[in-house]
């Protein structure tokens, strides 16, 4: 079954770049039929979609996130990737990665959570 | 504030019944989007609870069940157990947004 792990720096200085990864077990992000996607849940609060990305490329953002966002792939590693620019405190929160059901969208599974702080 | 609308918290005690509400708009439940049901408990990742509006993943017992009408859906939980008390989440599509929404999340207490 399909697993997904984040990582990255827990620790982010503001008005810099938050960059995190999400490693993919189990099946190919190059497969059809999926949105890899991530979310964030800032501190006691409800989840907040970021953006997916297509297996052809194709991205999708939070209009509110993306001026600042960038999804992107990287097929030979099998993993996908999450940059958020010129972060301040607001940015910080638990990122979770997740596959998405192309179509009909829901996440299922989802990797289990890094929180990033954004703090000098 | 969250585009789709949900109670804060609900609570009920072993072996009744709750329900928790999810009311959207005519740019997503209304517009036809399915709904989808996550439960989270305390530092962990969401779980996909009913997705499809009423269909349950493997292993997600009967006693959760999903339904739809209009601009709204609802989650039903059967037969509370303690191990239900956690914190639930419906999410949609939104055509405005060109992407996903999430309620606000409920809090379910097991009195």
């Amino acid at each position: 079954q399909v697993q997904l792990q984040e990582s990255g720096p827990g620790l982010v200085e503001p008005s810099q770049t938050l960059s995190l990864t999400c490693a993919v077990s189990g099946g190919s992000i190059s497969s059809g039929g999926y949105y890899w996607s991530w979310v964030r849940q800032h501190p006691g609060e409800g989840l907040e979609w970021i953006g997916y990305i297509y297996y052809r490329g194709s991205t999708y953002y939070n209009p509110s996130l993306k001026s600042r966002v960038t999804i992107s792939l990287d097929t030979s590693a099998n993993q996908f990737s999450l940059k958020l620019s010129s972060v301040t405190a607001a940015d910080t929160a638990v990122y979770y990665c997740a596959r998405v059901t192309y179509g009909v969208p829901w996440f299922d599974p989802w990797g289990q959570g890094t929180l990033v702080t954004v703090s000098s | 504030q969250s585009v789709l609308t949900q109670p804060p918290s609900v609570s009920g005690a072993p072996g009744q019944r709750v329900n928790i509400s999810c009311t959207g708009s005519s740019s997503n439940i209304g517009a036809g989007y399915d709904v989808h049901w996550y439960q989270q408990y305390p530092g962990t990742a969401p779980k996909l609870l009913i997705f499809g509006n009423y269909n349950r993943p493997s292993g997600v017992p009967d006693r959760f069940s999903g339904s739809k009408s209009d601009t709204s859906a609802s989650l039903a939980i059967t037969g509370l157990q303690a191990e239900d008390e956690a914190d639930y989440y419906c999410q949609s599509h939104d055509r405005s947004l060109s992407g996903s929404v999430f309620g606000g999340g409920t809090k379910l207490t097991v009195l």
